[in-house]
């Protein structure tokens, strides 16, 4: 199965700041990538899809990169309705697995 | 618009088969590319994900899980249901369902990524 890693596992920033967080797949993906946001007791939240495919409805500070093994979310103007757990998912594989998620939280 | 809609026993004991259901309107399982996932979180973890059925009954499952779980349709009630054999407290959870939609890719090949999520039911196993 494809194994996915993201970094950091926790991130301390300030609304206003411009957020990234870091996906690595264990083998390439090319672009079969998605990020989701999840908030304490609720579903996650689809936020882009083909690693930088904005989801309908998502604010466009949000924005995906990278292609192969690398990808990258990144916020542009962190804001307070974005503090949260955020989540890498590769589909290139029938198996889909997830990264360990990355926790926005304040400074 | 599309819901989903999780339920089941929110306790089961040791050894015990746990059966849940999605429902779900807005879409069909008759409509060729859709598709429906189960992922589960224990307690602050992360998400793991369980299952997959295809609009052709096509099935997968987690390459860890799959000699546990069985999941099936039902096309005319728009329920999707899973089953996992002999749950164990490690498998206390939430359990969630999110509709599986198509994009096509290079060369013919289909890929599915989850896009609408249920809210998800919680699933104890304690004796």
């Amino acid at each position: 199965d494809i194994q996915m890693t993201q970094s950091p596992s926790t991130l301390s920033a300030s609304v206003g700041d411009r957020v990234t967080i870091s996906c690595r797949a264990s083998q390439s993906i090319s672009d079969w990538l998605a990020w989701y946001q999840q908030k304490p007791g609720k579903a996650p939240k689809l936020l882009i899809y083909k690693a930088s495919s904005l989801e309908s409805g998502v604010p466009s500070r949000f924005s995906g990169s990278g292609s192969g093994t690398e990808f990258t979310l990144t916020i542009s103007c962190l804001q307070p309705d974005d503090f949260a757990t955020y989540y890498c998912q590769q589909y290139n594989s029938y198996i889909f697995t997830f990264g360990p998620g990355t926790k926005v939280d304040m400074k | 618009q599309v819901t989903l809609r999780e339920s089941g026993p929110a306790l089961v004991k040791p050894t015990q088969t746990l059966t849940l259901t999605c429902s779900f309107s807005g879409f069909s399982l008759r409509t060729t590319g859709m598709c429906v996932s189960w992922i589960r979180q224990p307690p602050g973890k992360a998400l793991e994900w369980l299952a997959r059925i295809d609009w052709d009954d096509d099935k997968f499952y987690n390459t860890s899980l799959k000699t546990r779980l069985t999941i099936s349709k039902d096309t005319s009630k728009n329920q999707v249901v899973l089953t996992m054999t002999n749950m164990d407290p490690v498998d206390t959870a939430t359990y969630f369902c999110a509709r599986t939609s198509r994009i096509a890719g290079a060369g013919g090949r289909n890929y599915y990524y989850m896009d609408v999520w249920g809210k998800g039911t919680t699933v104890a196993v304690s004796s």
